[in-house]
């Protein structure tokens, strides 16, 4: 039973354009919901996060959207550079048990120079 | 450079053996967690601990037990490897979330075989 769903595996986009990963979620009860970054060989780097109280977080080229009625959240990178070539993690803390954090399987995003 | 440190990076087991990873972070964080990452499974939680003392099951804790002797440690031990345990696995350290720190720092795993 997964709770976190990313249904593409990979993605591919030419650099400069917009990147859309998208992460679908199945528990309604989830307080906050994360985004990683993970190059071969390295630990997941934390990129950025939402609140299940907002609908939109925004760092720099990075920016998270929430939909809570679709249970649907996707991160946005513009413009995409060859450096976002990584696999894509999304995460969710549940409500109550914030120590347990579940991961979808990964999208692994290729920006061509 | 602070953050959170694995041993080893890597190891070759024999099926029935044992061994011991461990995990190190010098930034003060009370959650601790170990993770294995299996190719098309994502990242499941393994064992996780709240505070020096303590230690929680996660979502495949069967084959492993873990402990928090000291704060800035977290051990994961596997008595009797198994093929299975072949995996790459990463620990993790965080602030409380709610704290600021709700993303939390990983190690750069270990990458185990077990033959």
């Amino acid at each position: 039973d997964q709770q976190v769903k990313q249904n593409s595996p990979s993605l591919s986009v030419q650099e400069g354009r917009i990147s859309i990963l998208n992460c679908d979620y199945t528990n309604s009860m989830f307080d906050y919901f994360l985004w990683y970054k993970k190059y071969p060989a390295e630990g997941p780097t934390f990129l950025i996060s939402i609140s299940s109280i907002k609908d939109k977080n925004e760092d720099g080229r990075f920016t998270v959207f929430l939909n809570k009625s679709a249970k649907h959240l996707s991160l946005h990178i513009v413009p995409s550079q060859p450096g976002d070539s990584a696999v894509y993690f999304c995460a969710a803390f549940p409500q109550g048990g914030s120590e347990k954090l579940v991961f979808g399987k990964g999208t692994k995003l290729t920006v061509n120079p | 450079n602070a953050g959170v440190t694995q041993t080893p990076k890597f190891r070759v087991l024999k099926t029935g053996q044992s061994m011991t990873l461990l995990c190190a972070q010098d930034m003060n964080h009370e959650y601790m967690y170990w993770y294995r990452q299996d190719p098309g499974m994502g990242l499941r939680l393994i064992h996780y601990s709240v505070g020096e003392g303590t230690t929680a099951k996660g979502e495949v804790p069967d084959g492993y037990n873990v402990s928090r002797l000291k704060k800035q440690n977290f051990l994961l031990g596997l008595e009797s490897a198994a093929p299975s345990q072949t995996s790459v696995y990463f620990c993790a350290s965080s602030t409380p979330p709610g704290t600021g720190g709700v993303g939390g720092y990983f190690g750069a795993g270990t990458r185990l075989s077990v033959l």
